[in-house]
């Protein structure tokens, strides 16, 4: 079965700082892998995904993410973040053909401070 | 081009009550999928429906819980005589027909914060 840990339930940092959220997975293959951005009282909007190819994904709002196979790892980043940025962020595995569930971690809340 | 609309965006019921909540998949878009996200956690899947068919509901609550796509009109997520454990937001996503990458890419609404009084 797929899962997906976000180790982080909460990450405070300055404006103007680097940010990194850590999403770790468990899956039987190379899986698709998305980053989704929930700000209050909304809904989610797709950062970025990666399916194949290169392992470094560009996403938009300045955000990026990393698959790294060897550490199960796709991490996200930024390397400076705006007040904008406070919001849940979520790593999701899947779907892949006839797997089309998606596994959402817990979450992960940044605050940012000014 | 409007994303993927769901109705009410807050709904409370008293429980007993039933709860009918409404998603429109993007245009063009035929697959739909609900979700139920409780609070302090991140989304759980509990149906994947085409039109008119109901491809998995592993993750519905086997109780009171129904879902449809019909042929015409949107997405309806039922649940019938709720009680308190039913307050949360409920998403609902759309991705397109078969087809490539894009299939695999699920877009989600504002979704539907239920909370039963």
């Amino acid at each position: 079965a797929q899962s997906v840990t976000q180790p982080d339930i909460h990450i405070t940092v300055s404006e103007g700082a680097s940010l990194e959220l850590r999403c770790n997975y468990s899956y039987g293959a190379t899986p698709y892998l998305f980053w989704y951005v929930q700000s209050p009282g909304q809904g989610l909007q797709l950062l970025l995904k990666y399916f194949s190819g290169d392992t470094l994904v560009q996403g938009i709002k300045g955000f990026e993410a990393e698959f790294k196979r060897s550490q199960s790892s796709f991490n996200l980043r930024k390397p400076s973040v705006h007040w904008s940025d406070a919001a849940e962020y979520f790593c999701a595995v899947g779907p892949r053909s006839n797997d089309y569930k998606l596994s959402f971690g817990a979450g992960t809340t940044v605050t940012v401070r000014a | 081009n409007a994303g993927v609309m769901q109705n009410p965006r807050h709904l409370v019921r008293r429980r007993g009550q039933e709860a009918r909540l409404r998603c429109s998949p993007m245009k063009g878009h035929s697959h739909v999928y609900w979700y139920r996200q409780l609070p302090e956690e991140g989304l759980k899947f509990m149906v994947y429906l085409q039109k008119e068919n109901i491809i998995d509901e592993s993750g519905m609550p086997k109780e009171r819980f129904s879902a449809e796509f019909p042929k015409e009109g949107p997405s309806i997520l039922r649940i019938q005589q709720v009680v308190r454990g039913d307050s949360a937001a409920y998403f609902c996503a759309s991705s397109p027909p078969d087809g490539g990458s894009t299939t695999d890419t699920q877009y989600f609404g504002p979704g539907t914060r239920l909370t039963v009084l």
